[in-house]
């Protein structure tokens, strides 16, 4: 099956610095979404991205849909406490895939004050 | 303003015991997915269920049965509980812009 090779697993940084992490395929992805999850809930939507090249902001954040649809990256500027926690790439095939989502392995975010 | 909701939020289940996952959604969308979720394995898809009255496998089905009840309703269901069935369980449900509504998860220990 389809796999997302997110990177790096975990990052430990301090706040005010910039954060970037990306996800790989294999194979092509029509769409690519970028998640975070706090403690205890559930994945949130951060970023939608559903064209190659794409490029996306929401406040902080910045995300990117690949040129080869094989990959998308995640960057936080100046990052603060709040911003941790675990961040999920996810792509949709595109055709008769109903809307099912391959998740990356998650990046585990930890910001010192 | 519940979006997805679901329960119980926490379980401990003895080996081969059976239960209900239950999940429901208000914002009317016509596919729900249920996905367990391990440390360093990201979350993996069990079932899903493109619009009512269909439902079709996902990555990691085995042990695992669902229904959609309604439009609302997607529960999952474990029939006889194992110890690798220890997991979070999150339901969500899905757009027409391919993005995905997610509850808050059940937490379920097997013994």
């Amino acid at each position: 099956g389809q796999q997302l090779n997110q990177s790096p697993q975990s990052m430990f940084i301090q706040e005010g610095e910039d954060v970037s992490m990306n996800c790989t395929s294999s194979s092509i992805f029509n769409t690519w979404l970028w998640y975070k999850q706090d403690p205890g809930e559930g994945p949130v939507l951060l970023i939608a991205l559903y064209k190659a090249g794409e490029l996306t902001s929401n406040g902080r954040l910045t995300a990117q849909f690949g040129i080869t649809r094989k990959d998308s990256f995640l960057n936080i500027s100046a990052s603060i406490p709040s911003d941790v926690g675990i961040y999920f790439c996810a792509g949709h095939a595109g055709g008769t895939s109903y809307g099912k989502l391959t998740f990356g392995q998650g990046t585990i975010l930890t910001v010192h004050p | 303003n519940a979006g997805v909701t679901q329960t119980p939020k926490f379980q401990v289940l003895k080996t081969g015991q059976s239960m209900t996952l239950q999940c429901a959604q208000d914002m009317n969308h016509n596919s729900m997915y249920w996905y367990r979720q391990d440390p360093g394995m990201g979350l993996r898809l069990i079932y899903y269920s493109a619009s009512e009255g269909t439902t079709d496998k996902g990555e990691v089905p085995n042990g695992y049965n669902v229904s959609r009840l309604n439009k609302r309703e997607f529960s999952l269901r474990l029939e006889s509980a194992a110890p690798s069935q220890t997991s979070v369980y999150f339901c969500a449900s899905g757009t027409a812009a391919l993005t995905q509504h997610f509850g808050d998860g059940t937490r379920l220990s097997i013994l």
